[in-house]
């Protein structure tokens, strides 16, 4: 078990393109949850999965931004029509959720710089 | 709504001094309660975690931190700073699974351990 891995660990793109990010949780997890961190700020909460069920979304997550966990196993970020105020690092935590209490393990992140 | 609130966006002691992060949270529910660190461009890494019990948690890295319901505080502790301490961490709190489960942070305090 290597843990939760996220791809590409960095992308640069110019505004108006569209991007794509990858999570790849703990084999066995059934939860799964993006976060979005930028310069100074802790993580704030994007969206989380339960298997392959999208179960909740932020406000913060404008129509711009889908996310898919396709089979419950590995989950895609896709941003359009990119702005430079996406540019942050995108996190990703799985979790197995057992009992009262589900442990969220976290990814290396994708740092995102909109041109 | 809950909120975090960590006093001290930064903190500088000395190799081998008391370290204390504080965290204050606000919850209408019995919180669980966590502290992360983050070194530069990693994911977070869990370091001790509050959900029922004992209100004197231990982490890694010989951390500690104290649950105080009475004060909403759970500030974080380590008797004697290492270099290797220099990071970021951040205070999160969590409903209990009942609900999604998602992690509301505080901004985040970075630690500076001087020579």
């Amino acid at each position: 078990d290597t843990g939760v891995s996220q791809n590409p660990r960095h992308k640069i793109t110019k505004r108006g393109q569209n991007v794509t990010f990858r999570c790849d949780p703990i084999s066995e997890h059934n939860r799964l949850y993006w976060y979005r961190q930028t310069l100074g700020q802790g993580p704030e909460f994007l969206t989380y999965f339960q298997n392959e069920a999208q179960l909740e979304k932020s406000r913060l997550l404008s129509d711009r931004f889908s996310a898919e966990r396709p089979k419950g196993s590995f989950s895609t970020l896709e941003i359009q029509r990119t702005e430079q105020g996406d540019s942050a690092m995108y996190l990703c935590a799985s979790s197995l959720l057992s009992g009262r209490y589900n442990e969220q393990f976290f990814g290396p992140g994708t740092r995102l710089t909109v041109l | 709504a809950q909120s975090v609130t960590q006093l001290g966006s930064h903190v500088s002691v000395s190799e081998g001094a008391l370290v204390l992060l504080r965290c204050n949270y606000s919850s209408s529910v019995p919180p669980y309660l966590f502290w992360y660190v983050q070194y530069p461009n990693q994911g977070l890494q869990l370091l001790l975690k509050y959900t029922t019990g004992a209100t004197l948690v231990k982490g890694i890295n010989g951390f500690e931190a104290e649950f105080k319901k009475s004060e909403t505080s759970f500030h974080l502790t380590k008797p004697s700073a290492h270099m290797s301490d220099a990071a970021e961490y951040f205070c999160a709190v969590s409903e209990e699974s009942g609900s999604q489960g998602n992690l509301i942070f505080g901004k985040g305090t970075k630690l500076s351990v001087k020579p």
